[in-house]
């Protein structure tokens, strides 16, 4: 599985747009890009998957660049609620995540 | 929609007792559920794949015979933790991936805090 590279810390202010970026240069073909959140002492939650295109839900957009070696995750309108640590991983199949140590973002008031 | 409960939260025994955290997956089937465990400052690391009617496949430095695991329908994967010590104090995720097409994602559980005395 390709490895990411993403920052180690964040800051964003609450209503803001929070940009996580995430590199995966050696990303192969059929790989998809999976982001992930955890709050302490909680499991991770899932919040968006693509392979190119970019995507939207009611949680975030995903921007995949035309080449695929990065791609950047957007909370829209970040609030309190959206401290975590946050997760990108690439992936054939959905089979067995890697998880880095991700983005700590704190959204502050 | 896709959710995985996972239970207890969590517990504390003391050291030698063998210890059971269920995995279910809510409102959907799981061919396939993972077991990760999380030490305190650190990422999540997979232990094992769980495949619903076929013995369980352990990451490298995991021991199957510590960390039994037994995914006998399509909504429920167990892990049991046997002679638990000290050192296997840790949190204990699940995750479970709906359907039949691959790039679905992992759904997970809320995690298990286990604590031994």
């Amino acid at each position: 599985d390709a490895k990411t590279t993403q920052p180690t810390s964040m800051d964003c202010a609450e209503g803001r747009a929070a940009n996580l970026p995430c590199n995966h240069s050696t990303i192969s073909g059929n790989e998809y890009v999976y982001w992930y959140r955890q709050i302490h002492s909680q499991g991770p939650q899932y919040i968006i998957h693509g392979l190119k295109n970019n995507e939207t839900n009611e949680m975030a957009s995903l921007i995949i660049t035309e080449d695929r070696k990065s791609s950047t995750l957007i909370l829209p309108h970040a609030t309190l609620r959206d401290t975590a640590v946050y997760y990108c991983i690439v992936n054939n199949y959905g089979q067995n995540f890697v998880f880095g140590p991700g983005t700590r973002l704190s959204v502050l008031p | 929609g896709a959710v995985v409960s996972q239970h207890p939260s969590w517990v504390i025994c003391k050291s030698g007792t063998s210890v059971k955290i269920e995995c279910r997956s809510l409102d959907f089937q799981a061919t396939t559920m993972f077991w990760y465990r999380q030490f305190p400052k650190q990422s999540l690391m997979l232990m094992a794949t769980s495949n619903e009617g076929s013995k369980a496949t352990y990451e490298q430095g995991v021991e199957k015979d510590k960390f039994l695991i037994n995914h006998a329908s399509l909504t429920l994967s167990t892990l049991t933790v046997t002679s638990a010590h000290p050192e296997d104090s840790s949190f204990y995720i699940c995750s479970a991936r709906p359907g039949s097409l691959q790039h679905q994602p992992q759904h997970f559980g809320d995690g298990t805090r286990l604590s031994i005395l």
